[in-house]
């Protein structure tokens, strides 16, 4: 059972454009939720998280944003750069804090020059 | 400053051998955590541990794995008599004590069982 999707496994946008990285969860007790990113034979990199008493989070060219009634969570990039190529797992965790993420299986971003 | 350091970066095992692969938290950071990452799956939690303490581990499979974090030295993920199943990313991450303070992956452990 899936708490944490990412049903999009690859994401391709045009380098200076927006990319839009969509996140859903099915448990209602998850409270905190964060990006990560990946870059092949390295570990996940933190990016931006959010607590869930905010419905936007943003730090330079990354934006998070939080639909609660939803249960959907999006990573904007903008402008994107080819730099920002890597798998981005959203992870969400029940307990008030980071300690034990539940992760996506990651979506694949391509940023073409 | 040095990040979360794993080591081995990759461990070859026949069947039925052990595994032991190792973590050091970041300086400063008291808490160390173990995922696993199977093909196309995203990371799964295994265990979390604070020094000399396991604090959870719900995630870990009940037979052959076990981990520890000494007061001296680094944390160890021990698997025995190793399965082609084990085969696997490890990663270890390390966090300060504060509440939601953002967890900082190692470049993991690949896990290979012949």
């Amino acid at each position: 059972d899936q708490q944490v999707k990412q049903n999009s496994p690859s994401l391709s946008v045009q380098e200076g454009r927006i990319s839009i990285l969509n996140c859903d969860y099915t448990n209602s007790m998850f409270d905190y939720f964060l990006w990560y990113k990946k870059y092949p034979a390295e570990g996940p990199t933190f990016l931006i998280s959010i607590s869930s008493i905010k419905d936007k989070n943003e730090d330079g060219r990354f934006t998070v944003f939080l639909n609660k009634s939803a249960k959907h969570l999006s990573l904007h990039i903008v402008p994107s750069q080819p730099g920002d190529s890597a798998v981005y797992f959203c992870a969400a965790s029940a307990q008030g804090g980071s300690e034990k993420l539940v992760f996506g299986k990651g979506t694949k971003l391509t940023v073409n020059p | 400053n040095a990040g979360v350091m794993q080591n081995p970066r990759h461990l070859v095992r026949r069947r039925g051998q052990e595994a032991r692969l190792r973590c050091s938290p970041m300086k400063g950071h008291s808490h160390v955590y173990w995922y696993r990452q199977l093909p196309e799956e995203g990371l799964k939690f295994m265990v979390y541990l604070q020094k000399e303490n396991i604090i959870d581990e719900s995630g870990m499979p009940k037979e052959r794995f076990s981990a520890e974090f000494p007061k001296e030295g680094p944390s160890i993920l021990r698997i025995q008599q190793v399965v082609r199943g084990d085969s696997a990313a490890y990663f270890c991450a390390s966090s300060r004590p504060d509440v939601n303070s953002p967890l900082h992956f190692g470049n993991g452990t690949r896990l290979t069982v012949t």
